[in-house]
């Protein structure tokens, strides 16, 4: 399975817009990338996902780079409730839908 | 929550006794699986479901078996646990999603509350 890379930790304030990097270098043409994040004392809960375009949902945004070697997951106004843990994972397109965890990003929001 | 249930919620057991864990859904979605969490790590796949009676490892299935006899439940069986499995674990679902805004249908997965196990 192909590798991400995230920063361990960023910090935001509140309200302000926060960009959460994602390396991927290895990934396959057929790797679709996905977002979950986990809050505390919960399960992840998935945020959003793409292939190749950019990506917009009521949650978020993610922006993926031509090589798709990389992609960020933007919030445009962190609140406090985005606390949490957010996980970026190559899913493999096969049949078995499993997903891949690494470490993640803990996302501090600051009031 | 697409309906998943996980029992217990907490468990503290002693080494080498037999534990298992229940996820329960309740829309009969062909995938089911078992992940840990541990301190430090991410979530990290311990066996999967695809069907009644089909079942296959994940990346840490030593010391774990799992049997699916019925679409709505994946049992997690620890056959004699060891200290080293004293972890949280969670029970998620693939479900099929439309996209709203068009395009190809994708597969999201929906976790559990977890449980948490505690072997002395």
């Amino acid at each position: 399975d192909a590798k991400t890379t995230q920063p361990n930790s960023m910090e935001s304030n509140e309200e302000e817009p926060v960009h959460l990097p994602c390396n991927h270098s290895t990934i396959s043409g057929t790797d679709y990338i996905h977002w979950y994040r986990q809050l505390p004392s919960q399960g992840p809960e998935y945020v959003i996902h793409g292939l190749t375009s950019n990506v917009n949902n009521r949650m978020a945004s993610l922006a993926i780079a031509e090589d798709r070697k990389s992609s960020t997951l933007i919030l445009h106004r962190a609140t406090l409730r985005d606390a949490a843990v957010y996980y970026c994972i190559l899913r493999e397109l096969d049949n078995t839908d499993k997903l891949i965890f690494g470490t993640g990003t803990r996302l501090q929001v600051f009031p | 929550d697409a309906g998943i249930t996980q029992s217990p919620r907490h468990k503290v057991t002693e080494t080498g006794t037999p534990v298992t864990l229940r996820c329960h859904q309740t829309e009969n979605h062909r995938y089911m699986y078992w992940y840990r969490q541990d301190p430090g790590h991410g979530l990290r796949l311990i066996h999967y479901s695809y069907g009644v009676k089909d079942t296959d490892k994940g990346e840490v299935s030593d010391g774990y078996s799992v049997s699916r006899s019925k679409t709505e439940d994946f049992l997690l069986t620890l056959e004699s646990a060891t200290s080293s499995q004293t972890s949280v674990y969670f029970c998620a679902i693939s479900v099929i999603r439309d996209r709203t805004s068009g395009g190809a249908v994708y597969n999201e997965q929906f976790f559990g509350p977890g449980t948490r196990l505690t072997v002395l």
